[in-house]
Parts: C-alpha cells; structure tokens; sequence
C-alpha cells in the first residue's frame, strides 16, 4: 500500500523557516518524481515545487523560488521541503505527492499544516 | 500559466442524481486534464485522468470527457458519498494548475 506521511508543519512567525519531511513506503520512491502541493484555507490546491526521481530536475512555482528548497533522500526514502521567509500567503495545508507520467499526480499523503502568523 | 475555471461554484442535487461538473481551460491543455474528489479533512484523491481514464478502484458512475480546452464530470447517479468538492486539473504545462472547485452539496 502507498504511504506517505509529511511532518515538520506548525505555527512559525512571519520571515521565520521551517523544514517539512515527508516519509514513504509501499513503493520505489527512487523511481518517482515528487510533488509538495499546498492548500490554502478554502481554496483549491496549488503545485508548489517539483523534483524528479534522481534529483535532476527540480522546479518552483514563482511565488516561493528563492526561498523554498525541495530535496529528497533515495536512500531513506524521504521527501522534503525546506521553506524560507514565510510570509502569511504560505498557510496552509502542505502535501506530498507522487507524480507518474501515466497518471499524473496519482497519490497524496495526509498532508502537514503551516500556519504563518504574528 | 494555464487558468482553468471550474462552474458552477456549488451543485445542490439529491443522492440518485446526475451530476454535471464542467472545467473550461485558459487554453488547451491536450487531453491531459485530471479530476480530484475532496473530502473535508482528507486529501484530494485522483477519480480520472487524461480527460476520461478512470484511476485504479474509482466507480464507473463517474465519467470524463472534453478536448481541447472544455470538460465534463459526469457522475450519473449520486451515492451519498459522492458529496463532496470536485477539482479539475491540467498537467499540460508547467506549473501544473487546479480549478477553484465545485462543491456538490445535498
């Protein structure tokens, strides 16, 4: 069965950081491309950063490049997403999910919340 | 990026009915539009991709269809755990973008 379970979300101070991981099993996490897509309070979600199976290729949504920092961990498979500078746009519920060429984004994981607040 | 826009925003029906869920795209998006169930308090969960491939295990009440930049949800006959909110979403072009939603309510 797939599993992913993200971790690492809470209430952070705008201009703080916080690091989220997301933990898989019950397939070849090193064969897949990964996704962390957030959700803000009421609205739909939104792709936030991309990373294919061998790290070669990783992407950012505009509104957070320069300050979130995708990365994973074949060997422990591990996905992560370390975020910079939260500003308040930044709440919301952020998940993993796995990317395949066929279906798309086919799996998601229970999802971790950040909440950017004075 | 691509916008896709999802009407209408809130489907009042009774279980039974037919549901009619539509996805208009900014642009085309080549067949490579997807449709997610919501649940409130769970994560979205993959009902058809590539306009109208039911995912692993999805019911065949639901249906997809559409090209270019026009789509349809087709759910023919609601059970009572069909309500919920309903998501397009394209994967044509980087970033890949979602609707606003459609919330099929009793």
């Amino acid at each position: 069965e797939v599993q992913m379970v993200e971790s690492g979300g809470g209430l952070v101070k705008p201009g703080g950081s916080l690091r989220l991981s997301c933990a898989v099993s019950g397939f070849t996490f090193s064969s897949y491309s990964m996704n962390w897509v957030r959700q803000a309070p009421g609205k739909g979600p939104e792709l936030v950063a991309s990373i294919s199976s061998q790290s070669g290729y990783i992407k950012y949504v505009d509104s957070v490049k320069g300050r979130f920092t995708i990365s994973r961990d074949n060997a422990n498979n591990t996905l992560f997403l370390e975020m910079n500078n939260l500003t308040v746009d930044d709440t919301g519920i952020y998940y993993c999910a796995r990317e395949t060429a066929f279906t798309g984004t086919d799996s998601w994981g229970q999802g971790t919340l950040v909440t950017v607040s004075s | 990026e691509i916008v896709l826009t999802q009407s209408p925003a809130t489907l009042p029906l009774s279980p039974g009915e037919r549901a009619t869920l539509s996805c208009r795209a900014s642009q085309s998006v080549s067949g490579y539009l997807a449709w997610y169930q919501q649940v409130p308090g769970r994560p979205p969960r993959l009902l058809i991709y590539d306009t109208s491939y039911r995912a692993t295990g999805v019911p065949v009440r639901f249906r997809g269809s559409g090209s270019g930049t026009d789509f349809t949800l087709t759910i023919s006959s609601l059970e009572p755990e069909d309500f919920a909110i309903y998501y397009c979403q394209q994967r044509a072009n980087w970033p890949q973008t979602f609707g606003g939603g459609t919330r099929v309510e009793l």
